[in-house]
């Protein structure tokens, strides 16, 4: 019972550059979620999804896109790395919204220099 | 609008004391709150959750969480601390208005003294 899976688990990349995160979830939930961690200032929201097909912003979407063509997968993209995208960044789903509490994936650091 | 704060950065406390880890809310309808755990290196790990009913509510490794509406808190406690309880502690809450996003405080560091 993997829950959810991240990759890659670190990452470093130069100022411009692009990737994608990946986050997978084998519990059928129908939400997911990606939050950048940061010192001091908890988790914030980037983007998330309430259904295959679907994305919303979160609370810091500037600079991030994201897709969840399936519904066992939400991938994050970063289009053009920024020294401010340093962080860890974190996936989550649910079951639904209400009172579902959330299942999280281990994380991936991104360092951009 | 919704917001949680966690007041303490940080909580010392020696092994086998009661601990108690702070939060209060701001929602605009009837809060679902959690809490979580996190492990250095790991990803956060549910606890508990208060939806309704009883206002203590009991989770994993022997912590339980007291809702206190009037005082719109939603504190963590455990009776007797343990050396491995030591970790970053958040606090979530939502709405019930059908709200899809959870808010996360920035979180305690526990820090439990053999």
């Amino acid at each position: 019972n993997a829950g959810v899976t991240q990759t890659p688990k670190f990452r470093v990349l130069k100022t411009g550059q692009s990737m994608t995160l990946l986050c997978a979830q084998d519990m059928n939930h129908e939400y997911m979620y990606w939050y950048r961690q940061d010192p001091g200032m908890g988790l914030r929201l980037i983007h998330y999804s309430v259904g295959e097909g679907t994305t919303a912003k979160g609370e810091v979407p500037d600079g991030y896109n994201v897709s969840r063509l399936k519904k066992q997968n939400f991938l994050l993209g970063l289009e053009s790395a920024a020294p401010s995208q340093t962080s860890v960044y974190f996936c989550a789903s649910s079951l639904g919204g209400g009172g579902y509490g959330y299942t999280f994936g281990s994380g991936t650091r991104l360092t951009v220099v | 609008a919704q917001s949680v704060a966690q007041p303490e950065d940080q909580v010392n406390v020696a092994e086998g004391n009661p601990l108690t880890v702070k939060c209060t809310y701001s929602v605009s309808g009837n809060p679902y709150l959690f809490w979580y755990v996190q492990y250095p290196n790991r990803g956060l790990q549910f606890l508990l959750k208060y939806i309704t009913g009883d206002n203590l509510v009991k989770g994993s490794y022997g912590f339980e969480a007291e809702f206190n509406k009037s005082q719109t808190s939603f504190h963590l406690k455990k009776p007797s601390a343990l050396v491995s309880d030591s970790a970053l502690y958040f606090c979530a809450v939502r709405d019930d208005t059908g709200g899809f996003k959870t808010i996360f405080g920035a979180g305690t560091r526990l820090f439990v003294k053999a």
